[in-house]
């Protein structure tokens, strides 16, 4: 399966500033998706990245909060504008060559504090 | 509203016996169910899948099991490794919403020596 390198792993960001954090895949995956960990919580999906249009957002989710792009089929960014502590998350992107049960790869995470 | 869940934050084992891992589903139209494994730092790790048509899966030490009526799975680690311990996310996905994965809340497996 695909491997994925997401960066940074951890941020330190100062409320009202933007960060985004990029997503490469060794190989192309059909979809990419990004999630959000908050602390003690499931995996939430934000949005599924769609190559070379606009992102599908998941109910509770916007694109003026968190822009994605993916312009090609192997690398793909989320920002998170306009910080709050509420932000405080772990980020994770993931790729897929398919949409069964399996081949679903992650990125090791962000780690982002927002103080 | 919370589609999958796991209402076990956390289970300890000793080593060589079993872990048995608890998820339940409210919505009967899933397709798939996946494990997943989660070191701190680290994104999550597929273990195994099964689908929503077949009520086991195996794979060396780990085994999913899936009741379609009761709308649980569980995943069976034997024996148990210290290795093993980690956060567990048991997820669900629909094959043609664009196969989205939908996340339990994780639980915490600590395997004692």
């Amino acid at each position: 399966s695909a491997v994925i390198s997401q960066k940074p792993s951890r941020d330190i960001c100062q409320r009202g500033t933007s960060l985004t954090i990029q997503c490469q895949v060794d190989s192309q995956v059909t979809m990419m998706f990004w999630y959000r960990q908050q602390p003690g919580q499931s995996l939430t999906l934000i949005a599924t990245a769609n190559q070379g249009s606009e992102a599908t957002y998941e109910s509770g989710f916007v694109i003026d909060k968190f822009p994605i792009s993916r312009p090609n089929l192997t690398f793909s960014t989320l920002t998170v504008s306009n910080m709050s502590p509420e932000d405080s998350s772990i980020y994770l992107c993931s790729g897929t060559e398919e949409t069964g049960g399996y081949g679903y790869t992650f990125g090791s995470g962000t780690r982002l504090t927002v103080v | 509203d919370q589609q999958v869940k796991q209402n076990s934050p956390s289970l300890s084992v000793q080593e060589g016996r079993i872990s048995i891992l608890n998820c339940d589903y409210t919505n009967s139209m899933f397709d798939y169910f996946l494990w997943y494994k989660k070191y701190p730092a680290e994104g999550p790790t597929f273990l195994i899948s099964i689908s929503s048509i077949k009520d086991k899966n195996e794979d060396g030490r780990f085994t999913v099991f899936l009741n379609k009526s009761a709308k649980h799975l569980s995943l069976h680690i034997v024996p148990s490794q210290p290795g093993d311990s980690a956060v567990y996310f048991c997820a669900a996905n629909f094959y043609n919403q664009g196969g989205k994965l939908i996340f339990g809340q994780g639980t915490e497996l600590s395997v004692k020596p």
